[in-house]
This record gives C-alpha cells, sequence and structure tokens, in this order.
C-alpha cells in the first residue's frame, strides 16, 4: 500500500496564478483532510470531508477550495494565489469514528509551495 | 480557545542519555491527547492516543503519559534515529461545521540525539 500520496512535491507560482493539489490514499478512509505548516505555528486545517462528495471548512479555508469527488481523492485548489500561501501542505486521511483506530491521522509526505 | 504548548523547542541528548519532552494544554473537555513524530521534509507520523489523565502508552523507547494539564513523552536511552521533530496535539469536543471534531496541534520539539 502506498497510503497516502500528494503531487507535486515542489511548486513555484506567481503571484494570482492558480494550482490544483491532488491527494490520494489507498486505505479505503472515509476522513480527509488538508493542513498547512509554517514555521513556528502549528500544523492548521484548512479544509476537510467525511466522506465523497462532502467538503467542509476548518481554521483557515479562505483563499482555497476543495473537493472530493471520489473516495480515495481530495484536490485542494488555490485560485489566484497570494505570498500568504507559501507553506508546506500536508494531505491526511483516517477511518471513520466507528473504527477503533479513527483518531490516527496518515499523512502525505508535503508539497513544499512557494508564491512570489 | 485551545491551547497547545510544547517544550523544549529543541533538545540535544547524547546517544542513551534519557530525557522528557513536555506538551501542556488548556482545552475544555478533553476528548483526546496524540503524539507524533515528523522527520524532516516527510509528513507526521502517529505515535499515541491518550484519552484520561493517568494513562500510559509504550512504544520501543518511548513512554507517553497524561495528566489533567500536560502530556510527557519519555525518551528512555535514545538511539540517534530517534532524531525527529515530535509534535503533540488535543481534540476538543468543538466541532467545525462539518462535525469533525477540532484537533490543535502543537509547535514541537525537535529533538537531536548524538552518537
Amino acid at each position: 500500500n502506498a497510503g497516502v500520496t500528494q503531487t507535486p512535491k515542489f511548486r513555484v507560482l506567481k503571484t494570482g496564478q492558480s494550482m490544483t493539489l491532488l491527494c490520494a490514499q489507498d486505505m479505503n478512509h472515509e476522513y480527509m483532510y488538508w493542513y498547512r505548516q509554517d514555521p513556528g505555528m502549528g500544523l492548521r486545517l484548512i479544509h476537510y470531508s467525511v466522506g465523497e462528495g462532502t467538503t467542509a471548512k476548518g481554521e483557515v479555508p479562505d483563499g482555497y477550495n476543495v473537493s472530493r469527488l471520489k473516495k480515495q481523492n481530495f484536490l485542494l485548489g488555490l485560485e489566484s494565489a497570494a505570498p500568504s500561501q507559501t507553506s508546506v501542505y500536508f494531505c491526511a486521511s483516517s477511518p471513520t469514528p466507528a473504527s477503533p483506530s479513527y483518531n490516527e491521522q496518515f499523512f502525505g509526505p508535503g508539497t513544499r509551495l512557494t508564491v512570489l | 480557545e485551545d491551547q497547545v504548548t510544547q517544550s523544549p523547542e529543541a533538545l540535544r541528548l547524547q546517544e542513551g542519555e534519557s530525557s522528557s519532552l513536555n506538551c501542556s494544554y488548556t482545552v475544555s473537555g478533553l476528548r483526546g491527547l496524540f503524539w507524533y513524530r515528523q522527520d524532516p521534509g516527510k509528513g507526521p507520523e502517529f505515535l499515541f492516543t491518550l484519552y484520561s489523565a493517568g494513562e500510559e502508552k509504550e512504544k520501543e523507547r518511548l513512554k507517553a503519559t497524561l495528566t489533567k494539564k500536560e502530556s510527557f513523552l519519555h525518551i528512555t536511552a535514545p538511539k540517534p534515529e530517534d532524531s525527529a521533530t515530535y509534535l503533540c496535539a488535543v481534540q476538543a469536543p468543538r466541532t467545525y461545521s462539518g462535525g469533525y471534531q477540532k484537533v490543535t496541534f502543537g509547535t514541537g520539539t525537535k529533538l537531536q540525539v548524538i552518537p
């Protein structure tokens, strides 16, 4: 099993450009999440999904959109990138609350994004 | 507001020198406290979940404990491969709009174990 994979690994954008980050998981998890990690700050939740076709806002959703058309994929979009969105982005997944390990989040390797 | 404070920010140990990392938290109605390990350039890797004061969990050289105000990650006789950043997180009863209970992460303790 590959676990959680993310593409791309690195990206440089100019202010105002758009891009999509792709997250895929092969563990049949219901829940998926997008976080950002910045120096001196803890991981912050951007958006999440509790199942195929559902999305919801997290702590810092402004400037981002998401879609979960298939259970295994969770896409994060930046419509008009800003320098403040320079960060490392992590995708994660977890089983449903019915699972004994539902609190355990499995993280991808991250995408390092720089917005100039 | 939920808060998680980890100390120290960085810790340098000699191989075999045991120590503890601290995670102090403020949350009303703790649902769970989590420890993760993060290697440079990688995503966090789950280690433990603790649910109530007095609970302890162990994995190899790591032992996590929980009180009503803080958690400790004890590292016994560490090896260089234990070098990583250790993250603490707490889950609160408050939910986001879609029903997921909020998890607040600390900024981590960067551990370096020297041979």
